[in-house]
């Protein structure tokens, strides 16, 4: 596609419910990333995927969260169990090169309520 | 953690003024990025300056890179009300794979 497609736009869950975040980026990039941004502060690194090997995973910061990328393209970021802390905008980018040398593409997240 | 810290948090200023915002950063870097953060809306890269690089241009933003102080500032030029948004700085640290650090970012309001 023409950008990366982050869906739900916006999730409310209960607390303890799980979830499911998708992120759809650009056709042929091969790096994805997953950011997490709290209110009204910069993104923190998630995870990172160069094709279907996830090479970098040092900033989920629990073993609730989970992510994967079966085929290579399309992401999921789980959370089990949620809790409020969990609450906050989750940022998928993806990048055509394997290493830092080019910007990111961001999608525009999924903002994650937890009640 | 964040590695950038920016300066200022927020920054109010009027139509045709320019903006300055800066970036320090604590380790070596292989390249550094700002990016545009609308309200609600993801980031959009603006430009990036390798590490041998000193200063950069793209239309009315102007970049410049000190290593030895590691800081960067972002210049935008004769402001639009369309300016308003985050500006963050990020980093690829050199040895800490492919991750972009983000700093926690200025909030720019350009009043018309």
């Amino acid at each position: 596609g023409a950008g990366v497609s982050q869906s739900p736009r916006y999730k409310v869950a209960k607390r303890g419910q799980d979830v499911a975040l998708r992120c759809d980026p650009i056709s042929g990039h091969v790096s994805l990333f997953w950011y997490q941004q709290a209110l009204g502060q910069g993104p923190e690194f998630l995870t990172y995927f160069q094709n279907e090997a996830q090479l970098d995973k040092s900033g989920l910061p629990s073993d609730r969260f989970f992510a994967e990328r079966p085929e290579g393209s399309v992401s999921t970021l789980k959370i089990q169990r949620t809790q409020q802390e969990d609450s906050a905008v989750y940022l998928c980018a993806s990048s055509p090169s394997g290493t830092g040398t080019m910007g990111y593409t961001f999608g525009s997240g999924t903002r994650l309520t937890v009640v | 953690s964040q590695q950038g810290e920016e300066d200022p948090q927020a920054l109010s200023i009027q139509e045709g003024e320019n903006a300055t915002m800066n970036c320090s950063y604590k380790t070596s870097i292989n390249n550094l990025q700002w990016y545009r953060q609308n309200s609600g809306r993801g980031l959009v890269h603006l430009i990036l300056i390798r590490s041998n690089e000193r200063e950069k241009h793209s239309g009315r933003l102007r970049v410049t890179l000190d290593t030895s102080k590691k800081s960067s500032s972002l210049l935008i030029t004769a402001s639009r009300a369309a300016d308003t948004a985050s500006y963050f700085c990020a980093t690829d640290e050199d040895n800490a794979g492919n991750m972009l650090t983000f700093g926690g970012g200025t909030r720019l309001m350009v009043k018309p």
